[in-house]
């Protein structure tokens, strides 16, 4: 089946460094997924942060970027300087591009930012 | 515009136990998701319904577990004898349109099955 790998439980940065989270995904029933990161902030709901349905393409949100790396099959989100504010947990995703309504998630990785 | 809500947050129960989630979605949104997050592990579809239909219950533990939305707005998933190995945060999502990207998230519900 399809799946999303994401190495790091966790990962600690101070403020004002630069950041990479991991991601890799496996689509053996599709051709090109519709690929996604979702964030959860402490005491909010799982919210979209950015998506890339094209391969090739980079998404970028809130200063975070992640491009579709079809050969590598990864999805890494990277920030170039992150702040206290972005202490999260972040989730990569994939969907189906026909049927964009099941979605695939990672374990997750959550992000401290030191101060 | 009120959010994905959820009640109620937090349960507990007694292995052998029913335990009901209700789920009221964005006003508008046709599509209607749960799902089930273990500890420690992403968010696994359960079951999805547009409008008043079920489109996909594949991953219901069906002998256990049901989910209906009949009026096309809240939801309801049940969990008729509950099994410590149920013990995860339950999520309910809806979004737009069916074949929407994006998914609205509640705050989940978080069961404790002793």
């Amino acid at each position: 089946g399809d799946s999303v790998t994401q190495t790091e439980g966790q990962v600690t940065v101070s403020e004002s460094k630069s950041l990479i989270i991991n991601c890799t995904y496996s689509a053996t029933s599709i051709g090109y997924p519709n690929l996604f990161w979702y964030v959860r902030y402490p005491g909010e709901g799982l919210q979209l942060l950015l998506k890339v349905i094209t391969a090739g393409q980079k998404g970028s949100s809130r200063g975070f970027e992640a491009t579709y790396n079809k050969e590598a099959t990864s999805f890494h989100l990277q920030k170039a300087s992150v702040q206290e504010s972005d202490s999260a947990v972040y989730y990569c995703a994939l969907s189906d591009s026909s049927n964009t309504n099941k979605v695939v998630f990672g374990t997750g990785t959550r992000l401290q930012v030191l101060p | 515009e009120a959010g994905v809500t959820q009640s109620p947050r937090y349960a507990v129960l007694q292995e052998g136990q029913a335990v009901s989630f209700w789920c009221d979605p964005i006003s508008g949104h046709d599509t209607l998701y749960w799902y089930q997050q273990p500890r420690d592990q992403g968010p696994q579809l359960l079951v999805y319904f547009r409008d008043e239909a079920v489109i996909d219950n594949s991953q219901l533990p069906s002998d256990r577990f049901s989910a209906v939305r009949p009026k096309g707005t809240n939801s309801t998933l049940k969990i008729q004898s509950a099994k410590q190995g149920d013990t995860a945060t339950y999520l309910c999502a809806s979004s737009l349109y069916w074949g929407a990207y994006e998914q609205y998230f509640g705050p989940g519900t978080r069961l404790t099955v002793l």
